[in-house]
């Protein structure tokens, strides 16, 4: 059972660029979870979603960020005019489901945006 | 609303010495609280999960953590650390309902030699 995928794992992007960001949840697993990791932080929530529905963006920036989760296919975030601010880890994760949050979380292994 | 705080930055042990890494907690709820461990430009895997079951929960490699509601405390320990345990070790807690976690910031463990 392959694990949570993300591509691509390293991602150099110049300011105003677009910033497309994939993940792939483990088998069977429909809730995703993406956390953004700014250097020397923690990890931050971002955004939750189920297939086609957004749960939860409370963490995410109010302009250029947004984030999809399609019947078919991957989960996608975007990143719109990029800004040098905007380099970090981004992680994404997944779950069977949500359950109160009793379920653990499976990480992929991030995507490092840079942005010059 | 939950939150966990790690009380340290950074943690140096000696091969072969017990790890102690301390993890606070605030909630108002009964929590679910993980630690997860990431290796340098890894992914983060995780250690162990407590849900509301034994309070000594044993994980992965050695790993255990003990839920001290008296304390609010999730203190993570290992009898002897190797030298593959250095790593940034995070303390988490789900926000029940909601799904997200709730990261603390961290704290890096050296061993040395």
């Amino acid at each position: 059972n392959a694990g949570v995928m993300q591509n691509p794992r390293h991602l150099v992007r110049r300011r105003g660029q677009e910033a497309r960001l994939r993940c792939s949840p483990m088998k069977g697993h429909s809730h995703v979870y993406w956390y953004r990791q700014l250097p020397e932080e923690g990890l931050k929530f971002m955004v939750y979603l189920q297939k086609e529905n957004i749960i939860d963006e409370s963490g995410m920036p109010k302009e250029r960020f947004s984030a999809e989760f399609p019947k078919e296919g991957p989960s996608i975030l975007r990143i719109q005019q990029v800004v040098r601010g905007d380099s970090a880890a981004y992680f994404c994760a997944s779950s069977p489901g949500a359950a109160g949050g009793r379920y653990e979380q499976y990480f992929g292994p991030g995507t490092r945006l840079t942005v010059t | 609303a939950q939150s966990v705080t790690q009380l340290d930055s950074h943690v140096s042990v000696s091969e072969g010495t017990p790890v102690l890494l301390r993890c606070n907690y605030s909630s108002s709820y009964s929590p679910s609280l993980f630690w997860y461990v990431q290796h340098p430009n890894k992914g983060l895997q995780l250690l162990l999960k407590y849900t509301s079951a034994a309070t000594l929960v044993k994980g992965i490699n050695g790993f255990e953590a003990e839920f001290k509601k008296s304390e609010t405390s999730f203190h993570l320990t290992k009898p002897s650390a190797h030298m593959s345990d250095a790593a940034e070790y995070f303390c988490v807690v789900s926000d029940l309902g909601r799904g997200k976690l709730i990261f603390g910031q961290g704290t890096e463990l050296s061993v040395k030699p």
